[in-house]
């Protein structure tokens, strides 16, 4: 069966510097999303991706977040300036369309 | 906007026995779905079941089953003959069919559920 992957699974990074988190959907889907989860709390919307476009976006998605589709097969999230709050584990998904998602194992990032 | 509340951060149940997860959700939307996602110790976000709100039938998936009442806005998770390998956090969670919202998932706050032997 076909699956989401990201990498890299864990990444620390120190405060300030910039991370870039990759995602590979599922090659025949059109709509892509990232989500974010901070330790013990609920899974959280930060964008969502089609036509190589933003559709959607949330509060916390502000000028530090950025996603990009570089290639036709991965898609980015990247931090520009990463703060300890940014700390949480990072959810790619896709689906083929608006429908039910398919999420990735997820990226844990930790900022120091 | 749309919300969604799972009002039992944790529930426990004995091995073979039955549990009943509770949710409830607020839309001014007819049409939308509804999903359970499980998330285990790996972090995964495993879909267990999911409910269009356009359907009366409740939707079930051998040992997974929902009680949707639209009209009171609740989407309950069944898990009967429970199993170890159960133990996760449960999710609820809702899209809208509205599909210049870009179809994102809303998440309730989870609900911890531990399976005694």
């Amino acid at each position: 069966e076909p699956e989401v992957t990201q990498t890299p699974s864990h990444q620390v990074t120190q405060m300030g510097q910039e991370v870039i988190l990759r995602c590979v959907p599922i090659s025949n889907h059109l709509y892509f999303y990232w989500y974010r989860q901070i330790l013990g709390q609920k899974v959280e919307f930060l964008v969502s991706f089609y036509n190589n476009e933003i559709s959607e976006k949330s509060e916390i998605f502000d000028d530090q977040f950025s996603v990009e589709r570089p290639d036709g097969s991965n898609f980015t999230l990247k931090i520009r300036s990463t703060k300890l709050e940014d700390s949480a584990m990072y959810f790619c998904a896709s689906s083929e369309t608006p429908g039910h998602h398919y999420f990735g194992p997820g990226t844990r990032l930790t900022v120091t | 906007a749309q919300t969604v509340t799972q009002s039992q951060p944790e529930m426990s149940v004995q091995e073979a026995e039955t549990v009943t997860l509770s949710c409830t959700y607020d839309t001014s939307e007819s049409d939308y779905y509804l999903f359970w996602y499980k998330q285990p110790p790996s972090r995964q976000m495993i879909l267990v079941i999911r409910q269009e709100a356009y359907k009366q039938q409740n939707a079930t998936e051998n040992r997974f089953s929902v009680n949707f009442q639209k009209a009171a806005k609740s989407f309950s998770l069944k898990i009967s003959d429970s199993q170890l390998g159960d133990a996760a956090m449960y999710f609820c969670a809702y899209r809208s069919m509205i599909y210049n919202q870009g179809g994102k998932l809303i998440f309730g706050q989870g609900t911890e559920l531990s399976v005694k032997p």
